[in-house]
């Protein structure tokens, strides 16, 4: 196991509301990459955090938010849900280096998010 | 054009033959090349990365072309457990964002 734990497992929400999804790094790990993966497709970036801060977004809208805690777990929110936004939402940890480059990125399990 | 192009499949293979998956990248300064296995409703596990001098592990063996931009992995002696999609990943520049296929299907028959 990578020991990266992502919580919940699965959710189900209504168009409109709101979801926060949370990710514990390995340890070790100083940096969190947020992947959605629908059905049939590969992971799409959303954002990376690293020193507490958005490090790189991928195209996704703003209503995708994050943070990143001292601790360096890491959530993703996403406000004013769609119909679409229904997927495997992926974590990542990794480890960024003094000089800026970073290594290997190792999966949690995913949270599976249904919107109704 | 996608970034990262990979034929979907299912490839469907008898136990025991060997088969082999290629994947395309548009992008020339892409720098870390990675395939990943994703098992149904599991997250991607990092199978092994790809460097310019080709790599083996067991009965896997990756190549890159950095001329031609595409990336091999070739799976020798076929396990029924090697059945699973293939995600081809590319690492823009060493930086954050990796990009992944849209993977190749798998399945091995007994």
């Amino acid at each position: 196991e990578t020991g990266v734990t992502q919580s919940p497992t699965h959710l189900i929400k209504t168009r409109g509301q709101q979801v926060t999804l949370r990710c514990s790094s390995q340890s070790g790990h100083n940096t969190v990459s947020w992947y959605q993966q629908a059905l049939g497709q590969g992971p799409q970036f959303i954002f990376q955090y690293y020193r507490e801060e958005e490090n790189g977004r991928g195209n996704f809208p703003p209503r995708f938010s994050g943070l990143q805690f001292p601790n360096y777990s890491s959530e993703l929110n996403v406000n004013a849900l769609e119909l679409d936004d229904s997927a495997l939402y992926l974590c990542a940890s990794s480890l960024t280096l003094a000089g800026g480059s970073t290594d290997t990125q190792y999966f949690g399990p995913g949270t599976r998010l249904t919107v109704l | 054009r996608k970034e990262v192009e990979q034929d979907p499949g299912p490839f469907n293979v008898p136990e025991g033959a060997t088969v082999a998956f290629n994947c395309t990248y548009s992008n020339s300064a892409s720098q870390s090349f990675f395939w990943y296995r994703q098992d149904c409703r599991k997250e991607p596990k990092l199978l092994m990365s790809v460097y310019s001098s080709g790599n083996e592990d067991g009965r896997f063996t990756a190549q890159l072309n950095r001329a031609s931009q595409y990336i091999s992995l070739l799976i020798r002696d076929s396990k029924l457990s090697d059945s699973a999609t293939y995600l081809c990943v590319v690492n823009k520049g060493g930086t954050y964002k990796y990009i992944f296929g849209t993977g190749t299907r798998l399945k091995v028959l007994a």
